[in-house]
This record gives C-alpha cells, sequence and structure tokens, in this order.
C-alpha cells in the first residue's frame, strides 16, 4: 500500500526556518517525482515545488523561489521542504504528493498534510 | 492568482447531473492534460480524473471528464450526498500555477 507521511510541520516566527518531512512507503520511491502543495486556511490548493525522481531537476512557484528548497533522499525513501525567511503568507497545510512526472497535474498519492503556523 | 477558472459553487439535489467547468488557455489546459481532484471536508484530495476523462481505480463511472480547446469540464451524474465536497482542476503551466480556484459542491 502507497503511504505518504508527513512531519515537520509546527509554529515558527515570521522570518524563522522549518523543515518538513514526507516519509514514503509501499513503492520504489526513486521512480517517481515528487511535489508539494499546500493549502492555506479556507482556500484552495497551491503549488509548491517539484523533484524529479533522482533530484536532479527541481521547480519552485514563484512565491516561495529563494526561500524554499526541496530535496529527497531516496536511500531513506524520504522528501524534504526546507523553509526559510517564512511569512505569514506561509501558513498553510502542507501535502506531498507522488507525481508521474516532474512537471505534471497527476498526482495519485497524497500524504495526509502537516500545518505550518507563521506568528509571533 | 489562478489561471484555471472556476466557479466558486455549485449545488444539486440528490440523483441529479451536475457539471463543473475550469477555463484556461493555450499555455495550460490547451497543451496539457487535465487532471480533476476531489476534496472532502478536513482530508486530503484525492485524484478524480486523470488525462482529461481517464478514472483511476476505484472512482465511480459516474463522474466524468472531457475537454475541448482551453475548457474542460467534470460531470457528475446521480449526485449523492457523499460527493459534497471542494472540486479542482489541474493542468501544468510553465508559471506553477497549476490549480483552479476550486468549487464547492453542495448537495442539496
Amino acid at each position: 500500500e502507497v503511504q505518504l507521511v508527513e512531519s515537520g510541520g509546527g509554529l515558527v516566527q515570521p522570518g524563522g526556518s522549518l523543515r518538513l518531512s514526507c516519509a514514503a512507503s509501499g513503492f520504489t520511491f526513486s521512480s517517481y517525482a515528487m511535489h508539494w502543495v499546500r493549502q492555506a486556511p479556507g482556500k484552495g490548493l497551491e503549488y509548491v515545488s517539484a523533484i524529479s525522481s533522482n533530484g536532479g531537476s527541481t521547480y519552485y512557484a514563484n512565491s516561495v523561489k529563494g526561500r524554499f528548497t526541496i530535496s529527497r533522499d531516496n536511500s531513506k525513501n524520504t522528501l524534504y521542504l526546507q523553509m526559510g525567511s517564512l511569512r505569514a503568507e506561509d501558513m498553510a497545510v502542507y501535502y506531498c504528493a507522488r507525481g508521474d512526472y516532474i512537471l505534471t497535474g497527476y498526482y495519485d498519492y497524497w500524504g495526509q498534510g502537516t500545518l505550518v503556523t507563521v506568528s509571533s | 492568482q489562478s489561471v484555471l477558472t472556476q466557479p466558486p459553487s455549485a449545488s444539486g439535489t440528490p440523483g441529479q447531473r451536475v457539471t463543473i467547468s475550469c477555463s484556461g488557455s493555450s499555455s495550460n489546459i490547451g497543451s496539457n492534460y487535465v487532471y480533476w481532484y476531489q476534496q472532502l471536508p478536513g482530508t486530503a484530495p484525492k485524484l478524480l480524473i486523470y488525462r482529461n476523462n481517464q478514472r483511476p481505480s476505484g472512482v465511480p463511472d459516474r463522474f466524468s471528464g472531457s475537454k475541448s480547446g482551453t475548457s474542460a469540464s467534470l460531470a457528475i451524474s446521480g449526485l449523492r450526498s457523499e460527493d459534497e465536497a471542494d472540486y479542482y482542476c489541474a493542468a501544468w503551466d510553465d508559471s506553477l500555477r497549476v490549480f483552479g480556484g476550486g468549487t464547492k459542491l453542495t448537495v442539496l
């Protein structure tokens, strides 16, 4: 059974940093591109970032470019999102999702999400 | 700001057929596949339709998708109370604004 489990969310002050993790199981992690999607409270889905299966290619939404870094450790079946210079508008539930490619709107499995709260 | 435009709300009564539209442009829907996601309250999104009109295993055939030019639509026939959810269209766009704004479907 495919499972994606996010962790690392919590309360952080504006300007602070946080690292999210997404532990994958039930599939060959190293064969799939992975994605982060977020959802602010009461709002819609927003695409955040993507990484290719071997980690060689990454993409970022303009809203997080230069502040967030996506990475993966295929030996640990884990996806990461390092978030820095956090702003109030970054407060959201962050989902990791499996994609068929890196440049895609296809996400067939999603984690349960982890909440990031940015507040002083 | 989403580059894919959806109506913010839709509604129907049990048994009815409802459609949700998704309007884009040549840089997203016009040149890429369209996907639809269902998000039940308090849960993660779930893939409902992929590659314009394909259903993943386990998705009832009451759900169908179509695409024409730079627009797409999701149709739900035989509406049921458990279909009350938020629905999002998605299509790759080089701006990385992948998702529509979402449509809240209410079953009256």
